[in-house]
């Protein structure tokens, strides 16, 4: 069965800090990997990534996938209160393009 | 630019009840999936409709029901309402088809079985 795996599930730093959210996967046919901001209610897309060792950046944040030991880490630089959300990491595989498989999602706080 | 907007944003029902989401996709888009999202958990894929078909479901039972209509727009049914039901229901939007993995999601309907 088709699994993404998120760690940690809840992270408390503070305004400046560094940290890394990583996800794993395990799905059939591999085609991407895509990670979600969820403030409140609604996920807002922020990467997704198909090759491997290849980076993403936008503004403080980054990420990159690596596809022979299947994951991913989303990094987040000199963090800011508004970055406390729950961040969704998600997968999809050839078969079934249109259909995302998320995983549990970590919480982050980040503290003033 | 409208983004992807759900209706009603917050429901209650009671166990046994029939309860209809709509979606509206963001303007432009001719995909819509459903996902529901227990608390403290991510997204669990329900289906996706595109051409006014639904061409791919996930693991929920046939109480779960929808319709996508010419203007794009969708709903989602679900009938015998469970406590178990108790989510948040995303609707997402993509454009072209089945083969764009990128999604934009609305708030969401919250709903609340009693």
């Amino acid at each position: 069965e088709d699994k993404v795996v998120q760690s940690p599930l809840s992270l408390v730093v503070h305004e400046g800090d560094t940290v890394t959210l990583n996800c794993s996967y395990e799905v059939t046919n591999f085609r991407s990997l895509l990670w979600y901001k969820q403030e409140k209610k609604a996920p807002t897309f922020l990467f997704m990534l198909t090759s491997s060792g290849i980076e993403k950046k936008s503004g403080r944040l980054s990420s990159i996938l690596d596809k022979k030991e299947l994951f991913s880490i989303l990094n987040i630089t000199a963090t800011q209160t508004g970055d406390s959300a729950i961040y969704l990491c998600a997968a999809t595989g050839s078969s079934n393009t249109g259909k995302l498989i998320f995983g549990q999602g970590t919480t982050l706080q980040v503290k003033p | 630019d409208a983004g992807v907007t759900q209706s009603p944003t917050h429901l209650i029902k009671t166990r046994g009840q029939q309860v209809t989401l709509r979606c509206s996709p963001k303007s432009g888009h001719d995909t819509v999936s459903w996902y529901q999202q227990a608390l403290g958990q991510g997204p669990q894929f329900i289906f996706q409709y595109y051409e006014e078909e639904e061409r791919q479901r996930g693991n929920f039972p046939d109480r779960f029901s929808g319709h996508q209509f010419p203007n794009y727009s969708s709903e989602l049914n679900v009938n015998a309402l469970l406590l178990g039901d108790s989510a948040l229901y995303l609707c997402a939007s993509s454009k072209g088809g089945l083969a764009n993995e990128k999604l934009f999601f609305g708030s969401g309907t919250q709903l609340s079985v009693l």
